[in-house]
Parts: C-alpha cells; sequence; structure tokens
C-alpha cells in the first residue's frame, strides 16, 4: 500500500466550529507532515511529526492543533479558524524525517471557513 | 537565505513539441533536489531525486538533471497527460529551530500541453 489517504475530501465550517481533519499511511513511514496549499502558490509547511512526536512547528498559530496517536495516523484540529484559513490542506509522509525530501502526499481536504 | 526559483511560470505545448523547465536554487549545504507533480486540487506526485552534479534520471518522456547551481527538467515529446504543474524542491540542513527534513519548494511551472 503505496497511498496516503486524508478525510474528508471537502469541509465547509464556520468560524466558530471545531473540526478535525484525519491522514492515514501504512507505509512504515515514521515522518509526517501537514501543509497547506493556497491557489498558485506551492505547499506551506505546517508540522513534522517524527516517530510520533511534533519535531517543528512552523509558527502556525494555535487555532490549528495537531495530534499524531500512532505511527499510521495524523490528525489537525481546527478550532476558531478566520477565512484566510481557507485552503488545501496536504498530508503527506516520509520513510524519515531526514530523507524528508521523498514524500508521498495524500490528495488533501479542501477547506472553507465562511 | 536559501532560495528556489522556477521558470517559467507557464508553458504551453503543443503535443510533442520539446522542452525544458528550469530550477536554480542558492542554498547552503544542498541535501537533494526533488521534482514533484500536482495536478489541479491534488496532493504533489514524487517524481525524481536528485543528489549531485551530473546526476541524471529518467520516467518516461521526463528527464531530470542537476548541475551545481540550477536542475532542469527536460520533456520529450510532451502528451495532453503531461499537463500539469511541475514543483521543484531542495532540502537543506536543519536550521536553527528548523527540521531535519524541510523542503524549500519554488513557486512551479504550470505545463499545458495541447492535442
Amino acid at each position: 500500500d503505496t497511498e496516503v489517504t486524508q478525510t474528508p475530501k471537502h469541509l465547509v465550517m464556520g468560524m466558530t466550529n471545531k473540526k478535525s481533519l484525519k491522514c492515514e499511511q501504512h507505509m512504515g513511514h515514521r515522518a509526517m507532515y501537514w501543509y497547506k496549499q493556497k491557489a498558485k502558490k506551492p505547499p506551506e509547511l505546517m508540522f513534522v511529526y517524527s516517530y510520533e512526536k511534533l519535531s517543528i512547528n512552523e509558527s502556525v498559530p494555535s487555532r490549528f492543533s495537531p495530534e499524531c496517536p500512532n505511527s499510521s495516523l495524523l490528525n489537525l484540529h481546527l478550532h476558531a479558524l478566520q477565512p484566510e484559513d481557507s485552503a488545501l490542506y496536504l498530508c503527506a509522509s516520509s520513510l524519515l524525517e531526514t530523507s524528508g525530501g521523498e514524500q508521498f502526499f495524500g490528495p488533501g481536504t479542501r477547506l472553507t471557513v465562511l | 537565505e536559501d532560495q528556489v526559483t522556477q521558470s517559467p511560470e507557464a508553458l504551453r505545448l503543443q503535443e510533442g513539441e520539446s522542452s525544458s523547465l528550469n530550477c536554480s536554487y542558492t542554498v547552503s549545504g544542498l541535501r537533494g533536489l526533488f521534482w514533484y507533480r500536482q495536478d489541479p486540487g491534488k496532493g504533489p506526485e514524487f517524481l525524481f531525486t536528485l543528489y549531485s552534479a551530473g546526476e541524471e534520471k529518467e520516467k518516461e518522456r521526463l528527464k531530470a538533471t542537476l548541475t551545481k547551481k540550477e536542475s532542469f527538467l527536460h520533456i520529450t515529446a510532451p502528451k495532453p497527460e503531461d499537463s500539469a504543474t511541475y514543483l521543484c524542491a531542495v532540502q537543506v540542513p536543519r536550521r536553527q529551530g528548523g527540521s531535519q527534513g524541510n523542503l524549500i519548494f519554488g513557486k512551479g511551472t504550470k505545463l499545458s500541453v495541447k492535442p
């Protein structure tokens, strides 16, 4: 299985809602990533998990809260988002953090904040 | 400051018309250069890894090359299904407070191939 899956595919939420994005991989990868991508822009790194521990938080606002329950799952909890947070949220994985150039990306969750 | 610049921003080709995409970089301690393909509304798909100047990789109609300052993605006799945005990314050593696996992406080249 060489696939990264993400749910949901689309999400519309109000600024007061709480929602979660989910990501799953079964390739035995020990590094997992969350990216945010705006239209016509490259992916922008948000968080890196290595061996289920948060390795890096790229100064992301606290309304985004990542969680890595086990080596196959990665969640992104959303609360009190702003309309400017609307974007494609991508999850990726790599064998290790140090081999992070070869990343497998999921299809993304298209988030709209009203 | 580490930088990755891709050109052109957009490229329109006729089917069968070969061309090249450019990725120039200024980084300290390059650990690898990576090419990805991204279709609209989807996640990037990994294509190639290049580690050292002079290295070349091929896959179907695509060939990636690397020099000390830039990489080229050559597309030979493209087909409409090659239409996508091609992203170049470089991996650099861990900076203070940064990730060991941090990728710096270029802005991409949007390729359109008309039949």
